[in-house]
């Protein structure tokens, strides 16, 4: 998983509630990901950021929002608006193209 | 559109025997092509890529894929399979109008049997 940490390993959340994801990298990548995986569906972009303080929404934006206050990091919140959270998390950074991945983050609503 | 195609949802091996995972893709210029491994809970690990050169191109745990622009087709092999390949394969590529994103396929999970 290199230099990429993401937290929690696992979230559980209540309907209504906000919840944010956090990924960390110490490759010195400007580019950043998010990535939503459901059974079947392989991954599908949230959102990718190729620079600090700039980002662009993927296929999936809605009921998602994110920030890139640091280069490090670029955390993912996942709003009351999103009504199907359920799913597993991926964060990447890239350098040159290839994609580097965090371990993820599975998120249950209750 | 740009797009990447893995026809097999499931591949079945025995342990021992060469595997192959199908990838086909679809877009405009040369094609910058990836493969990556993800087991159970865990992110995806990077694999192998294609960019330019040998047709042929190996990585990481013994794995390989051959290139073949004619039939738009990158598909990873392995001569000889392990009970500890068992996993979910993704095939991607890069986009082209978006230099900085990967197209990605649905994956394919490989079942290697004892």
């Amino acid at each position: 998983d290199g230099g990429i940490t993401q937290s929690p390993k696992y979230l559980f959340r209540k309907e209504g509630q906000n919840v944010t994801l956090s990924c960390e990298q110490n490759l010195n990548h400007d580019a950043m990901y998010w990535y939503r995986q459901d059974p079947g569906q392989g991954l599908r972009l949230i959102y990718y950021s190729q620079i600090v303080n700039d980002f662009q929404k993927g296929d999936i934006a809605e009921g998602y929002s994110v920030s890139r206050e640091k280069k490090e990091s670029f955390p993912l919140t996942v709003t009351s608006a999103q009504k199907n959270p359920t799913a597993f998390y991926l964060c990447a950074s890239s350098s040159r193209a290839e994609q580097f991945f965090g371990p993820g983050t599975r998120l249950t609503v209750l | 559109a740009q797009s990447v195609a893995q026809p097999e949802d499931q591949v079945n091996v025995a342990e021992g025997n060469p595997l192959t995972v199908k990838c086909t893709y679809s877009v405009s210029g040369n094609p910058y092509l990836f493969w990556y491994v993800q087991y159970p809970n865990r992110g995806l690990q990077f694999l192998l890529k294609y960019i330019t050169g040998d047709n042929l191109v190996k990585g990481s745990y013994g794995f390989e894929a051959e290139f073949n622009k004619s039939q738009t087709s990158f598909h990873l092999k392995k001569p000889s399979a392990l009970v500890s390949d068992s996993a979910l394969y993704f095939c991607a590529v890069r986009d082209t109008s978006n230099t900085d994103k990967l197209i990605f396929g649905t994956g394919t999970r490989l079942q290697v049997f004892p």
